[in-house]
């Protein structure tokens, strides 16, 4: 089974509607990450959590909200999804108990709004 | 701003030649350097990572190069093989943030 998984892996949306991606991990890690990836963009730090009461904004966290449900868990709502955050969305998780500053992605979310 | 910035969209080797991705960054503060490769349709995976306070790291096949006064680093594949085919980025952390920036990443095609 994958450490990092992300449900849907693939969702179709309209405009306006509110639409939540969810990420779930086995590996024990407490620090949590939402990424998106856009053609010629790399990836962009959405919010990271680094345990249950952390919640952090990254670099484009307007018009997303995150939730941290538990240490396994971390999910991310575009509260009124619009066509420019059609893109593919990665969650993450590092540990802090490892020296090494290696994170570990699920497969990814690939969300079009249209 | 691109605080990190990889140049090249995208680079073609022949197998069994060395493959070399380049990376430079503007902010002084990063001290910790990790390269990514990336299948389609999966997540990205670690390869491998360089210290501020290290010039060189190696991994089997896969070596990273740290030059702090030019800011730069590079990812030496050496030989290549067509399984290294990918998407490459890399990224940096600033002092103890634990927070990642990426580049926008160099496609890989390694020819048979």
């Amino acid at each position: 089974d994958a450490d990092v998984t992300q449900t849907p892996r693939n969702r179709i949306t309209k405009t306006g509607k509110r639409i939540m991606l969810e990420c779930s991990q086995t590996k024990g890690h407490d620090r949590m990450y939402w990424y998106r990836q856009d053609p010629g963009l790399g990836l962009r730090l959405i919010y990271y959590s680094f345990d249950v009461k952390d919640i952090n904004k990254g670099e484009i966290s307007d018009g997303y909200s995150v939730s941290r449900q538990a240490q396994a868990k971390f999910s991310l709502s575009l509260e009124s999804a619009i066509p420019n955050q059609t893109a593919l969305y990665f969650c993450a998780t590092s540990d802090s108990q490892r020296s090494s500053y290696e994170q570990y992605f699920g497969p990814g979310t690939r969300l079009t709004v249209t | 701003d691109q605080q990190v910035k990889q140049n090249s969209p995208s680079l073609s080797v022949q197998e069994g030649r060395i493959s070399i991705l380049n990376c430079d960054y503007t902010n002084s503060m990063f001290d910790y350097f990790l390269w990514y490769k990336k299948y389609p349709a999966e997540g990205p995976t670690f390869l491998i990572s360089i210290s501020s306070i290290k010039d060189k790291n190696e991994d089997g096949r896969f070596t990273v190069f740290l030059n702090k006064s030019a800011k730069h680093l590079s990812l030496h594949i050496v030989p290549s093989q067509p399984g290294d085919s990918a998407v490459y980025f890399c990224a940096a952390s600033p002092s103890g943030t634990y927070k990642y920036i990426f580049g926008t990443g160099t496609r890989l095609k390694v020819l048979a």
